[in-house]
């Protein structure tokens, strides 16, 4: 059975930093990786997808890459905004190739 | 602009009733799914349909149903509804092939069971 794992559970960062949010996963046979946003009480917006053959995918200043071998994800954020702030999620599709499995995400704190 | 929604937005109701909640895409997507999100368990997949007349239990489907009688609407049903299913409920889809299978999701439903 697939599980997917976030850490840290929660961050806390100055505005202007840096930062990397971390996801593994124990099933290597993946066909795709997404990282989702969802702010409270909201649903899920899809940041990125790296597929099983791709090592990394950029969006502005988000970039996801992906180790299948190794099963794990990281997500960096550049130059972090109080707007960033907001819980991000990871999810891998396995088994059949249409179910998702998600992590419990990482709550992101963004302070000026 | 093809979108997902869902309706109710907020449902209250009792313990034993029979609860429908709507899930509507514009996308033309095959595949819709429904998932269930809980504090300290994430999403959890509860019911999918990679098409019309098509249905497939997820991992947390006991107590509901659902059905796929057009591509637009996957309706999820609590056949007596338990305590146990309160939760925000998520529906969404995505389009084949597999090999790309981005997940689009709608604004979710807050069901409380009393």
């Amino acid at each position: 059975k697939q599980e997917v794992t976030q850490i840290p559970a929660a961050l806390s960062v100055p505005e202007g930093e840096n930062l990397v949010l971390n996801c593994s996963f124990t099933d290597s046979a993946i066909y795709n990786l997404q990282w989702f946003r969802q702010d409270p009480g909201k649903g899920l917006t899809s940041l990125l997808l790296i597929q099983s053959s791709q090592r990394e995918q950029t969006s502005g200043r988000l970039n996801a890459s992906l180790d299948k071998s190794s099963g794990r994800s990281t997500l960096y954020i550049a130059a972090s905004q109080p707007g960033d702030s907001a819980t991000y999620l990871c999810a891998v599709l396995t088994g059949g190739g249409n179910k998702l499995t998600f992590g419990t995400g990482t709550q992101l704190k963004v302070e000026l | 602009d093809a979108e997902i929604t869902q309706s109710p937005r907020h449902k209250i109701t009792e313990t034993g009733r029979q609860v429908t909640l709507a899930c509507h895409q514009t996308w033309n997507h095959n595949n819709m799914f429904w998932y269930r999100q809980d504090l300290g368990h994430g999403l959890r997949l509860i019911h999918y349909s990679y098409g019309v007349q098509d249905t497939n239990k997820g991992e947390v489907s006991d107590g509901y149903s659902v059905s796929r009688s057009n591509t637009e609407d996957l309706p999820l049903t609590l056949e007596s509804a338990a305590s146990s299913q309160t939760s925000v409920y998520f529906c969404a889809s995505s389009e084949n092939p597999t090999d790309y299978n981005e997940q689009f999701f709608g604004p979710g439903t807050r069901l409380t069971v009393l």
